[in-house]
């Protein structure tokens, strides 16, 4: 049972224009959400976070949105970059849990 | 100040034999965890471990797998009789502390090959 779901294996986005990336999860339990972006060959690098007491966090270019009613994520890449083209992971941490919960990632390509 | 170190970095082994991979945290980090993703899968946890202390094997399979992290030296997690099934990439992450909100940093990986 996936508790944390990337609906979209794959993401095109033209160079300059915004990107939205969506994550879905089944565990109200869940406080605490990041963002991961992964190269290959590479592990995993931290891009943003949120708690579940914000509904929105900003870093530059990236934002990410937090509905807690519908259980949805989404991380907006404004504007794209062609060094933006990885595959990001959406994780989710449950409120005095250790370890993430890991979404199977959406492939973003940049376009230029 | 280095990163998460894990080797090797690629790793093939036969059926039935023993592989061991190395994980060396962050300076500092003395919270070590360990993920492994299938091919087109997420990345799954296995274990959580502090210096000595196995705290959450919950993701871990109960037969031929096992991890530590000694006082001295690097945490190794153990596979004994592989099979082509283990074949993935395994991460390993580390972080100062397990109530730090602050994210996990994650190693180069290990990608693990059963002939």
């Amino acid at each position: 049972d996936q508790q944390v779901k990337q609906n979209s294996p794959s993401l095109s986005v033209q160079e300059g224009r915004i990107s939205i990336l969506n994550c879905d999860y089944t565990n109200s339990m869940f406080d605490y959400f990041l963002w991961y972006k992964k190269y290959p060959a590479e592990g995993p690098t931290f891009l943003i976070s949120i708690s579940s007491i914000k509904d929105k966090n900003e870093d530059g270019r990236f934002t990410v949105f937090l509905n807690k009613s519908a259980k949805h994520l989404s991380l907006h890449i404004v504007p794209s970059q062609p060094g933006d083209s990885a595959v990001y992971f959406c994780a989710a941490k449950r409120s005095g849990g250790q370890n993430f919960v890991f979404g199977p990632g959406t492939r973003l390509s940049v376009l230029p | 100040n280095a990163g998460v170190m894990q080797n090797p970095r690629h790793l093939v082994r036969r059926r039935g034999q023993e592989a061991r991979l190395r994980c060396s945290p962050m300076k500092g980090h003395s919270h070590v965890y360990w993920y492994r993703q299938l091919p087109e899968e997420g990345l799954k946890f296995m274990v959580y471990l502090q210096k000595e202390n196995i705290i959450d094997e919950s993701g871990m399979p109960k037969e031929r797998f096992s991890a530590e992290f000694p006082k001295e030296g690097p945490s190794i997690l153990r596979i004994q009789q592989v099979v082509r099934g283990d074949s993935a990439a395994y991460f390993c992450a580390s972080s100062p502390d397990s109530h730090s909100y602050n994210e996990q940093f994650f190693g180069p990986g290990t990608r693990l090959t059963v002939l």
